[in-house]
């Protein structure tokens, strides 16, 4: 099975600040990789699929890189509306591993 | 408007039986996998395992074969997770999510849609 680590587990900032989360895959996944914005109560939202293509209607100050083992959301100017728990997953193998999810919050 | 919709919260003792329901309208439902993630209290997502309704081609993540089981009703466009034998352990947020692109080769990729969650509680 393929493993999925994220880092960091929680993140606190500020309105306004750029930020970085990181997905590393234990063995390659090409560009087999989405990302996720999960708010309490509500189902996951897709952010991000095939490493870097954004989802319709999500705003472009999500963006995503990265192939192979090594992959980043980045936020380039943070919003009260994403402060959420965000989850990267891979889709290489027939399996679809989640990491274990980073929580942005208020700083 | 395509969209996924999940059967009700249930409330099980152990070692009941329980089939939870997603049933998908707005598009193909023969033409796309639908998955379900588990979300235990306070945990992350856990990818459980897919199924291709047009020929009920199913996969199961590895840590959960035997232990639930997945399958569809292609003529009422809705696909099922079931139990034979609940444990406390299953108590949990369950998601059906349908991927973004209709491929039968490769699952179809990231998980474009979502349902609203069936909430399952198992307690003596």
């Amino acid at each position: 099975d393929i493993q999925m680590t994220q880092s960091p587990s929680t993140l606190s900032a500020s309105v306004g600040d750029r930020v970085t989360i990181t997905c590393r895959a234990s063995q390659s996944i090409s560009s087999w990789l989405a990302w996720y914005q999960q708010k309490p109560g509500k189902a996951p939202k897709l952010l991000i699929y095939d490493a870097s293509s954004l989802e319709s209607g999500v705003p472009s100050r999500f963006s995503g890189s990265g192939s192979g083992t090594e992959f980043t959301l980045t936020i380039s100017s943070l919003q009260p509306d994403d402060f959420a728990t965000y989850y990267c997953q891979q889709y290489n193998t027939y399996s679809g591993t989640f990491g274990q999810g980073t929580k942005v919050e208020i700083k | 408007e395509v969209q996924l919709v999940q059967s009700g919260a249930e409330v099980k003792k152990p070692g009941e039986s329980l089939r939870i329901s997603c049933k998908g309208s707005g598009y193909s439902f023969t033409t796309y996998w639908i998955g379900w993630v588990r979300q235990m209290p306070g945990k992350g997502l856990e990818w459980m395992g897919i199924i291709y309704p047009g020929n009920s081609d199913t996969t199961y993540s590895p840590s959960l074969q035997g232990q639930v089981t997945i399958s569809a009703d292609k003529s009422i466009s809705t696909a099922y997770l079931q139990w034979s034998s609940l444990k406390a352990s299953d108590t949990a947020m369950y998601y059906c999510a349908r991927p973004i692109f209709s491929d039968y080769s490769t699952y179809g990729g990231a998980f474009e849609i979502w349902g609203q969650g069936t909430m399952v509680t198992v307690s003596s």
